[in-house]
């Protein structure tokens, strides 16, 4: 059974670094075929793709954050550490973390894919 | 920026089918954008529909299809049933970063 749990705090103060953690089971950051993906919802609006990362440390950040943004995984341990730094009130969303495929045994297709999600976080930047 | 654009809203009698699009700003939609498709209920996590354009995931009842139709990437419901009524995401990427839709709420009446 695939799961993911997002885990961090729910309040941050505006300027301050956010690190959140998907803890995963079911499945291994070592699977040379997976990966795990960031998203993030603010209240009331859309979802937003993040960044992700494979087993082979292959990584991608949206364009617009870029800067602030940094993902890691620990094997081991069997989770995907996301920070955003600088903090500011607009960055107030539920965050979600999903895995990702990148290969599709059943049509032998590469492409990114997402199948199993976390409940989400809800993270509050208020000072 | 790459914007991928849906319809805000579209409205469906039950037992009837729907098309909702995805369109990306960089021009027509191929498969090579791996289009992803996930339906989200109030107050509940995304789930995932379909991926790699046409493709179910075991959970995804057969009454969604994914398509390209007309350089978008399409999302088809048909037979809609009351509980096919929620927010519908498409997901594309572009150069292995992946930039979601503004979603689609559809709404069965």
């Amino acid at each position: 059974q695939v799961t993911l749990k997002e885990s961090g705090p729910v309040l941050v103060k505006p300027t301050e670094t956010l690190t959140l953690t998907c803890t995963v089971s079911g499945f291994s950051l070592s699977n040379a075929r997976m990966g795990v993906s960031w998203i993030r919802q603010p209240p009331g609006k859309a979802l937003e793709w993040l960044a992700h990362i494979f087993s082979n440390d292959e990584k991608s950040y949206t364009t617009s954050l870029k800067s602030r943004l940094s993902i890691s995984k620990d094997t081991s341990k069997s989770q995907v550490v996301l920070t955003v730094t600088n903090m500011d009130p607009v960055d107030t969303a539920t965050y979600y973390c999903a895995r990702t495929l990148n290969y599709d045994i059943l049509t032998g297709y590469w492409g990114n894919y997402f199948d199993y999600w976390g409940q989400g976080t809800l993270v509050t930047v208020s000072s | 920026q790459t914007v991928v654009t849906q319809e805000p809203s579209l409205t469906v009698s039950p037992g009837g089918t729907v098309t909702l699009t995805c369109a990306s700003s960089t021009g027509a939609v191929t498969g090579i954008y791996n289009p992803n498709w996930f339906q989200q209920k109030p107050g509940q996590a995304p789930r995932a529909l379909i991926y790699n354009t046409n493709n179910r995931h075991s959970w995804t009842p057969a009454r969604f299809s994914g398509s390209l139709l007309g350089g978008r990437a399409a999302l088809t419901l048909s037979a809609v049933q009351p509980e096919d009524e929620a927010e519908y995401y498409c997901l594309l990427y572009f150069g292995g970063r992946g930039v979601f839709g503004g979603g689609t709420k559809l709404t069965v009446l």
